[in-house]
């Protein structure tokens, strides 16, 4: 079974601090996605990341995936309220994989 | 365009109840899954349709729950008799193919409170 271990698990910062969030896993991942969830919905996606050691931007936010496309990490700089909500990695296994495991999640709160 | 739809979105019932939840796909998307979300164990993959054939029902817990659908604007997930330990957020999720797995569209959930 893939698991997808994040950490933290719940983080507390003031506004215009960065902040880094991790996945990591033991299991081989063909690609690696980022959804944010805010309360009462469903989460929506960020970003696919599909290369070993890529790097992709979305505004303020950083994701990487790990040269071994093990683990990723979600930096965040100058982080802003509206950043506030429940970040969830999840990962498919083989090339092709339709099926999405998730982690645990961050849940982050930007203070103003 | 109308997003996945799910039904209802809060249920109150009492143990050894049956309740049926009920999703809508995004129209053209060829994957529908189930999840459940709890604090405890996050988001839990139950069970996967490509083209309203299950595929992978590894995720569902126990024969009390079953899964259906019947057509590809449809999907129904089923707890009979339900017990406390369901308590959860259910969410139904649609997709189309992609090669690196693309993207996942959620619905708002159904949260689901057992007595």
């Amino acid at each position: 079974t893939q698991l997808l271990e994040q950490s933290p698990q719940f983080l507390s910062i003031q506004e215009g601090e960065n902040l880094t969030v991790y996945c990591n896993s033991s299991s081989v991942f063909s690609s690696l996605q980022w959804y944010r969830q805010e309360p009462g919905e469903g989460p929506v996606l960020l970003v696919t990341v599909v290369t070993g050691g890529e790097v992709k931007k979305l505004k303020r936010l950083t994701f990487q995936f790990g040269d071994a496309r093990k683990d990723s990490s979600l930096h965040i700089t100058a982080a802003q309220p509206g950043d506030t909500g429940l970040y969830l990695c999840a990962g498919a296994g083989a090339m092709g994989a339709q099926k999405l495991v998730f982690g645990q999640g961050t849940r982050l709160t930007i203070n103003p | 365009d109308a997003g996945v739809i799910q039904s209802p979105r809060h249920e109150v019932t009492e143990m050894g109840q049956e309740v049926t939840l009920r999703c809508k796909p995004i129209s053209g998307h060829d994957y529908l899954f189930w999840y459940r979300q709890t604090m405890m164990r996050g988001l839990e993959l139950l069970i996967y349709f490509n083209n309203n054939v299950p595929i992978d029902d590894s995720g569902m817990p126990e024969d009390r729950f079953s899964a259906k659908m019947p057509n590809a604007s449809f999907s129904t997930l089923k707890i009979q008799p339900s017990e406390p330990r369901d308590s959860a957020v259910y969410f139904c999720a649609s997709k189309r193919y992609g090669v690196n797995t693309g993207e996942l569209f959620f619905g708002e959930g159904s949260r689901l409170t057992v007595l």
